[in-house]
């Protein structure tokens, strides 16, 4: 029961292109959503997240794009840098009380120089 | 800035041994939390801690899992008795508001042979 779904486990980017990495999710009780970033031997680190109440939060190189009505999520990172090549993991939440994150499979984005 | 610390970084064990993983969170943190990542496959959540009981966990969190906070620094992962597919990687993770704002420690690597 996969109710966070990232269906690409791999994307290769030019330097400077843009990356555009997809999460789609199940559970219409989630109201927030966030993305990690994974370096290989390391723990997943917080890149960015968005709320429901909103459809777009900026960052920097960083923007997610959050539509309700088709449940799904993206996260753009432009220009892209061979810095961010890693495993990038959609995680969302229920968020009311000690809900735990749930976690998609992760996808393997490469920028190549 | 603070971290999420996590021993061993890699624990080797037979089939059918306990072991203990251990956890210090960040120390104004107050939810903890175990996720696991099989080899390929996504994060999963396993249990989450606080206010020193376990406060949800997973189908995976059976009874040959435990966790305890046994000196109010130290958060541990107790395993039993160890099966070959108990093999991934082992991430703590605490935050001080319930779901958002994880920090995730570098993960132990538990192999079961």
């Amino acid at each position: 029961d996969q109710q966070v779904k990232q269906n690409s486990p791999s994307l290769s980017v030019q330097e400077g292109r843009i990356s555009i990495l997809n999460c789609d999710y199940t559970n219409s009780m989630f109201d927030y959503f966030l993305w990690y970033k994974k370096y290989p031997a390391e723990g997943p680190t917080f890149l960015i997240s968005i709320s429901s109440i909103k459809d777009k939060n900026e960052d920097g190189r960083f923007t997610v794009f959050l539509n309700k009505s088709a449940k799904h999520l993206s996260l753009h990172i432009v220009p892209s840098q061979p810095g961010d090549s890693a495993v990038y993991f959609c995680a969302a939440s229920a968020g009311s009380g000690n809900t735990p994150l749930v976690f998609g499979k992760g996808t393997r984005l490469s920028v190549i120089a | 800035e603070p971290e999420v610390t996590q021993t061993p970084s890699h624990q080797v064990t037979q089939m059918g041994q306990e072991v203990i993983l251990r956890c210090v969170p960040i120390s104004n943190h107050l939810y903890f939390y175990w996720y696991r990542q099989i080899l390929g496959q996504k994060v999963e959540f396993l249990v989450s801690f606080y206010n020193n009981e376990i406060s949800e966990k997973s189908e995976i969190f059976d009874d040959q899992f435990s966790v305890e906070r046994p000196d109010g620094s130290n958060f541990t992962l107790k395993i039993r008795s160890t099966k070959l597919e108990d093999s991934a990687m082992y991430f703590c993770a605490s935050s001080r508001v319930a779901s958002y704002g994880y920090t995730f420690g570098s993960g132990t690597r538990l192999t079961v042979v």
